[in-house]
């Protein structure tokens, strides 16, 4: 079974630097594209980027380029998405999701890291 | 890049009713869209892809159409289970930019 798992919730300040995991379980980690998915507080779902972690290929939807990093590590089939500075409209659920075999549409989403930057 | 609009942005109908939402590429897209369901507290869920492929498991009242720009999903027959919010999302190439979602409620 496919499983994508998510590392918990956040409070963080202003400034501070965040790193948010998703660890894939049920596959073979290095095959199939990674993206990341933001939701603001009653907002729509924004499509931030995808990583390919066999062989670390990333693309960036241009309104996340330079703002957030996506990475992976596939020895331990875990990929990543991190801020160096927070701001306060970062705070958001983040999703990681997978396509499927036959194209890029998400059929497997992890369960969502809510991240609150506050003061 | 190319822009999903869809339409309208809520609505609201009585269970039976026939509803139907619009999802609009700003450049041809071929059949390359998908539509996802979110009910309140969720986590999104996938109903359809290649424009009209139902996924697996999701029920025959829901129906995708389209092709190029111009795409629509439709609830045959409303149910109080669907209410939730409806995104349409392009995937033929990065960045696979999501529409802005339509609420649908019951009257």
């Amino acid at each position: 079974e496919v499983q994508l798992v998510q590392s918990g919730a956040e409070v963080k300040k202003p400034g501070e630097s965040l790193k948010i995991s998703c660890k894939g379980s049920g596959y073979s980690f290095t095959s199939y594209w990674i993206g990341w998915v933001r939701q603001m507080p009653g907002k729509g779902l924004e499509w931030m980027g995808i990583i390919y972690p066999g062989d670390s290929d990333t693309r960036y939807s241009p309104s996340f380029q330079g703002q957030v990093t996506i990475s992976a590590d596939k020895s331990i089939s875990t990929a990543y998405l991190q801020w160096s500075s927070l701001k306060a409209s970062d705070t958001a659920m983040y999703y990681c999701a997978r396509p499927d075999d036959y194209g890029d549409y998400l059929v497997y989403w992890g369960q969502g890291t809510l991240v609150t930057v506050s003061s | 890049d190319i822009q999903m609009t869809q339409s309208p942005s809520s609505l609201s109908a009585s269970v039976g009713d026939r509803v139907t939402i619009t999802c609009r590429a700003s450049q041809g897209i071929s059949n390359y869209l998908a539509w996802y369901q979110q009910k309140p507290g969720k986590v999104p869920k996938l109903l359809i892809y290649a424009a009209s492929t139902l996924q697996s498991g999701v029920p025959s009242r829901f129906s995708g159409s389209g092709s190029g720009t111009d795409f629509t999903l439709t609830i045959s027959s409303l149910q109080p289970e669907d209410v939730a919010t409806y995104y349409c999302q392009k995937y033929n190439s990065a960045p696979c930019t999501f529409g802005g979602g339509t609420k649908v409620e019951i009257k």
